[in-house]
Order: C-alpha cells, then sequence, then structure tokens
C-alpha cells in the first residue's frame, strides 16, 4: 500500500513569489492535513480538508491557502513568500471519521530566499 | 505556555539501554495521544497510538498515558542504534484531525 506522496521534495523561492505543494494522500483516506515544521516552532498544523471541504484551520495568515479534489489530492499554496516561510511542508493523511491515526508524508522542503 | 511540553534533549545512551520519553500537557480535552519518530530529513514515522489512559505495547516500545496527571510517556528496550532520532509526542481531541505536537526528544544511541 502506498503511503502519503509529496511533491516536490525540494525547493527554492525567491520572497514575493509564490508557490504550490502537491500531496497525494493514502489509498482511502478522505482527510489530508498540513503541518508546517521549523526548528524554532516545531510541528505546527495549518488546515485540514475533508470531502473537498476545509473542515479545520490553524492560525497561520491567509496567505496560507489550500485545496482538495475529488480523488482526495490535495495541495497547498503560500503566496507572497517571506523569509520566515522557509521550513518542511508535512502533509498528512487520515481515514478522517474520528479514529485519528495519521499518517505523514516526507514533506517538501522549502526555501525562500 | 504551551499545550504540549517535551523535553527537547539531546538524550544519549548506550545500546541496549532504556528509554524513557515524556510529555506533558495543559488541555485536559485531549483523548488521542500518539508518538512519532522522525529521522533527520524525512516525515514524523507513527510509532504508538493510544485512546484514553493505559498502557499499549508493541514489541520494544510501550506508551503509557495519565490523563490524571496529564503525562504520556514512551519507553524504549533494549534500544538499538536505529533508534536514534527525533521523538515527537502528539495529541488532539476526539474527533479532530489537528495534532498538537511536542517539540521532539532527539535520542542517540551509542554502539
Amino acid at each position: 500500500k502506498a503511503g502519503v506522496t509529496q511533491t516536490p521534495r525540494y525547493l527554492i523561492k525567491t520572497r514575493g513569489q509564490q508557490v504550490t505543494l502537491s500531496c497525494s494522500p493514502i489509498s482511502g483516506h478522505r482527510s489530508v492535513s498540513w503541518y508546517q515544521q521549523t526548528p524554532g516552532q516545531g510541528l505546527q498544523f495549518l488546515f485540514e480538508y475533508f470531502s473537498e471541504t476545509q473542515r479545520n484551520k490553524g492560525n497561520f495568515p491567509g496567505r496560507f491557502s489550500g485545496r482538495q479534489f475529488s480523488n482526495s489530492r490535495s495541495e497547498m499554496n503560500v503566496s507572497t513568500l517571506e523569509l520566515g516561510d522557509s521550513a518542511l511542508y508535512l502533509c498528512a493523511s487520515s481515514l478522517g471519521t474520528g479514529e485519528n491515526t495519521i499518517y505523514f508524508g516526507e514533506g517538501s522542503w522549502l526555501t525562500v530566499v | 505556555q504551551k499545550e504540549v511540553e517535551q523535553d527537547p534533549g539531546p538524550l544519549s545512551v548506550p545500546e541496549g539501554a532504556i528509554v524513557s520519553l515524556n510529555c506533558t500537557y495543559s488541555n485536559s480535552a485531549f483523548q488521542y495521544f500518539m508518538w512519532y519518530r522522525q529521522y533527520s530529513r524525512k516525515g514524523p514515522e507513527l510509532l504508538m497510538y493510544t485512546y484514553s489512559s493505559g498502557n499499549k505495547e508493541d514489541g520494544r516500545f510501550t506508551a503509557q498515558v495519565d490523563k490524571s496527571s496529564k503525562y504520556i510517556s514512551l519507553f524504549i528496550r533494549d534500544s538499538q542504534p536505529s533508534d536514534s532520532a527525533t521523538y515527537l509526542c502528539a495529541m488532539s481531541v476526539r474527533g479532530a484531525n489537528n495534532l498538537f505536537f511536542g517539540t521532539g526528544t532527539r535520542l542517540t544511541v551509542i554502539p
């Protein structure tokens, strides 16, 4: 059974640009969540999508957005990149039915220069 | 005060030692408790998942949850060099998929 797949794995962007990251959840999982991991703040929840609807949202500015498609694949977008957005962005998938076994992908390493 | 507190370490132990990792939390609504292992430049890997209070054992790993003290632990028996990684505790309220993480404890097992 394939795990959570994230693309791209590594990318470098310039301040002010935007970036889109992609996530394919485990087959059969309908919930996709996104997290930001930095050395200073650790792992922080960005948002969760379930059946194409945002179900929960963390405390991040509106520059961070996401969406989910009918096949449960998800994308997150960060607009007007800042240096502080440099981080590992992790996608997590689960069945989303209340049983909270949540599996993470390998992450996308974003560097903003 | 953070909702989940975890000693960042680092923690170094000799091979074969018993390792104890701990987290405390402040939100009494947390009911799901997890431990993840994260190797350098990799995503977190789910190790243990526990609902409410009690113990759970899986091979060399034992997870304990004491909701009355708001304290969770992970024990690793017969530690191996391959256990060297950062261990993250995580928890959530019932029915929610947003996890609250500790800062992680970096463990090194010395051969």
